[in-house]
C-alpha cells in the first residue's frame, strides 16, 4: 500500500538552528500539505502545494518557515532559527488532485524537539 | 477561536461496547466532515468522512452521523474493540469548489478496555 514518506522521524535541535523536514507524497497525488500538531491540539495548517506551487501558506510563519516542492513531487519544510515554540509534530500529507471531497492521506510525522 | 470543537478530552468504555464521540462546528460553510484516528508515533488515519448532503455515513463498524441545524456530527463505533484505543480527531472543510484546508478539533483519546 502507498504510504508518505517522512524524514527523519525524530529531530532535537538547539534554539537559533536550522532544521530540515523531507517530505515524499504518495505517487501521483498532486496536493501536498504541511501540518503542525502542538501536544494536545489538532493539526494546523501550514503550506499546501498544489504540484510544485503555493495554494496557500497563510499560516506559514514566513520569518522563519519557508518550504517547496521544485519539481512537484517531494517537499521540504526548513525552520531557521528554531525556537523553543517550534517544538511539535509536523506531518505531511497528501491528495490526489487537491479537490473538496478527497481524502488527505498523512504520513508518519516528525517529531521537533528544540532546547 | 476554535471553529471544531471535540469537548471531551477522553472517553473509556468496555470492549464490545458502543463508543460514542462528538464534535461541535460554528462555521456554517463546513460542508464536508472527516474523521481521523491517530495512534502515538504515527500520523492521523483517515477513518470514515461525511458530505452535508447526507446525515449518516456506515462504513463497518464505524458510523458516522451529522446534524447539520444543531452543527454537530458524531462518530459511533459498535462494538468497541481494544485496537480502537486512540485519539480521534474530527476535521471539517468548507465547500470553495476549489482545494480548501482541514479545520481539526483537539482530538477525543479513546480508550477501549477488556
Amino acid at each position: 500500500e502507498a504510504e508518505v514518506a517522512q524524514s527523519p522521524r525524530y529531530k532535537i535541535t538547539e534554539k537559533s538552528q536550522a532544521v530540515a523536514f523531507w517530505c515524499d507524497p504518495i505517487s501521483g497525488h498532486a496536493t501536498l500539505y504541511w501540518y503542525r500538531q502542538i501536544l494536545g491540539q489538532g493539526p494546523e495548517l501550514l503550506v499546501q502545494f498544489q504540484d510544485e506551487s503555493v495554494v496557500d501558506d497563510s499560516q506559514l510563519p514566513k520569518d522563519r518557515f519557508s518550504a517547496e516542492r521544485l519539481k512537484g513531487v517531494d517537499s521540504t519544510l526548513k525552520i531557521q532559527p528554531a525556537e523553543l515554540g517550534d517544538s511539535a509534530m509536523y506531518l505531511c500529507a497528501s491528495s490526489l488532485a487537491g479537490t473538496d471531497q478527497e481524502t488527505q492521506y498523512f504520513g508518519p510525522g516528525t517529531r521537533l524537539l528544540v532546547l | 477561536d476554535q471553529q471544531v470543537k471535540q469537548n471531551s478530552p477522553s472517553l473509556s468504555v468496555q470492549e464490545g461496547r458502543i463508543s460514542i464521540l462528538n464534535c461541535d462546528y460554528t462555521n456554517s460553510m463546513f460542508d464536508y466532515f472527516l474523521w481521523y484516528k491517530k495512534y502515538p508515533a504515527e500520523g492521523p488515519t483517515f477513518l470514515i468522512s461525511i458530505s452535508s448532503i447526507k446525515d449518516k455515513n456506515e462504513d463497518g463498524r464505524f458510523t458516522v452521523f451529522l446534524n447539520k441545524s444543531a452543527k454537530h456530527l458524531s462518530l459511533h463505533i459498535v462494538p468497541s474493540q481494544p485496537g480502537d484505543s486512540a485519539v480521534y480527531f474530527c476535521a471539517a472543510r468548507p465547500n470553495t469548489g476549489t482545494a480548501s484546508k482541514l479545520t481539526f478539533g483537539t482530538g477525543t483519546r479513546l480508550q477501549v478496555t477488556l
